[in-house]
């Protein structure tokens, strides 16, 4: 019921190619669908969010694609570039109890100039 | 704002030793989370603290992990005595619960055990 599963585990995606990386979740009470990023020697940052009364969020070149049914969400990244490689977190959580968030195991993308 | 410090940056002990990490907070953020990260396990939330009263320290391992808070601006992880499976990377984030649930990460410490 707790858990995320995030795939894949690593990702090689060629520069301008897009880069998608899905995650699936157990828990229908969960509300909350955030993508981290984090670079080498870095701490986690948020990159995007997403609630389940919208089906996808665009942020310039990145999307989030949701469905409900399924109980999974997805990150695109549009027109990939070398400074986006980096490690992306997807989690699920309560809205009202962020410290419940549910991680999953990250996706290392690389970016090929 | 300078974000979330945490220091060291760097920490490496030999087995047995005790280790503390430090972890200063955003100003006015209201909750803080201790995180380990491993290849092998990702990222665990350790402890919560909501207004420096710890709510959920299920995560923490073992009896060696203790977390403190003593103020709003400044929080301890400490382990004692420490293991090489302790050697890991260990975040600080904090966040204003009520406003959004964005947490904000430090750059982490690098514990190596040895």
């Amino acid at each position: 019921q707790q858990q995320v599963k995030q795939s894949p585990q690593s990702l090689i995606v060629q520069k301008g190619g897009i880069s998608i990386i899905n995650c699936a979740y157990e828990n229908t009470a969960f509300d909350y669908f955030p993508w981290y990023q984090q670079f080498p020697g870095k701490g986690p940052a948020l990159l995007i969010a997403i609630r389940p009364d919208v089906s996808e969020k665009k942020e310039g070149r990145f999307t989030i694609s949701f469905n409900k049914s399924a109980k999974q969400f997805s990150l695109h990244i549009m027109d990939s570039q070398p400074g986006d490689s980096a490690t992306y977190f997807c989690a699920a959580g309560l809205m009202d109890s962020n410290y419940q968030l549910i991680w999953g195991a990250g996706t290392k993308l690389i970016i090929k100039p | 704002d300078a974000g979330v410090i945490q220091s060291p940056r760097h920490e490496v002990t030999e087995m047995g030793q005790e280790v503390t990490l430090r972890c200063k907070p955003i100003s006015g953020h209201n909750s803080l989370f201790w995180y380990r990260q491993t290849m092998m396990r990702g990222l665990e939330l350790l402890i919560y603290f909501n207004n420096n009263v710890p709510i959920d320290d299920s995560g923490m391992p073992e009896d060696r992990f203790s977390a403190k808070m003593p103020n709003a601006s400044f929080s301890t992880l400490k382990i004692q005595p420490s293991e090489p499976r302790d050697s890991a990377v260990y975040f600080c984030a904090s966040t204003f619960r009520g406003r959004g649930t964005e947490a904000f990460f430090g750059q982490g410490t690098r514990l190596t055990v040895v």
